[in-house]
């Protein structure tokens, strides 16, 4: 069955600082990966997914995520914080019904 | 393209009312997914539809839910008698499921159950 951890419930960086937020997945289908953010009191956005070719694939907003298929992890990154980006972030993956599994989320701040 | 849109942006009801929460997703997605989020649970799939069948609605809590999907532009999900449980953030989502498209989301009806 395909799943998701995603490490961290909540991670606190300082504007200007790099920015990762850990996610690894099981699957046991070709894994298409996907990266969700949440802003307060809206809908999840889709911020970037990996399907096939390129294992590093970016993001809206200078976020990127590598596909590390001996790691099993679909890691989000991204060089320096800004404030704006204080959201909940959602790593989600394929199941073989070709629904997503969404892990349980990881709320940043962003400190000045 | 508007994406997908639901209505109302915020619902406050007393217990025990009927409550309908409407979706209208993005023209030419043929799935349709229902989901639910709180604090203590997360985002919960409830139910969905491809080409406006229930395909599995395993997520339903209990038999006050339903939801329907009379053509492939609406998609309704009904709750009665309402609860003070049932007080979370209720999102409609659509895909097409190839190539890994992924979903869109709508902005969500904040249901208060007083």
């Amino acid at each position: 069955a395909q799943s998701v951890t995603q490490l961290g419930s909540h991670v606190s960086v300082s504007e200007g600082a790099l920015v990762l937020l850990r996610c690894n997945y099981s699957s046991s289908v070709p894994p298409y990966l996907f990266w969700y953010v949440q802003y307060p009191n809206q809908g999840l956005q889709l911020l970037l997914k990996y399907t096939t070719g390129a294992t590093l694939v970016k993001g809206i907003n200078g976020f990127e995520a590598e596909f590390k298929k001996s790691e099993t992890s679909f890691h989000l990154t991204k060089p320096s914080a800004h404030m704006s980006d204080a959201a909940e972030y959602f790593c989600a993956v394929r199941d073989n019904t070709d629904k997503l599994i969404f892990g349980t989320g990881t709320r940043l701040q962003v400190f000045p | 393209d508007a994406g997908v849109i639901q209505s109302p942006r915020h619902e406050v009801t007393e217990m025990g009312q009927e409550v309908t929460l409407r979706c209208k997703p993005i023209s030419g997605h043929d799935y349709l997914f229902w989901y639910r989020q709180t604090m203590m649970r997360g985002l919960e799939l409830l139910i969905y539809f491809n080409n406006n069948v229930p395909i599995d609605d395993s997520g339903m809590p209990e038999d006050r839910f339903s939801a329907k999907m009379p053509n492939a532009s609406f998609s309704t999900l009904k709750i009665q008698p309402s609860e003070p449980r049932d007080s979370a953030v209720y999102f409609c989502a659509s895909s097409i499921m190839t190539g890994g498209y992924g979903y869109t989301f709508g902005s969500g009806t904040r249901l208060t159950v007083v």
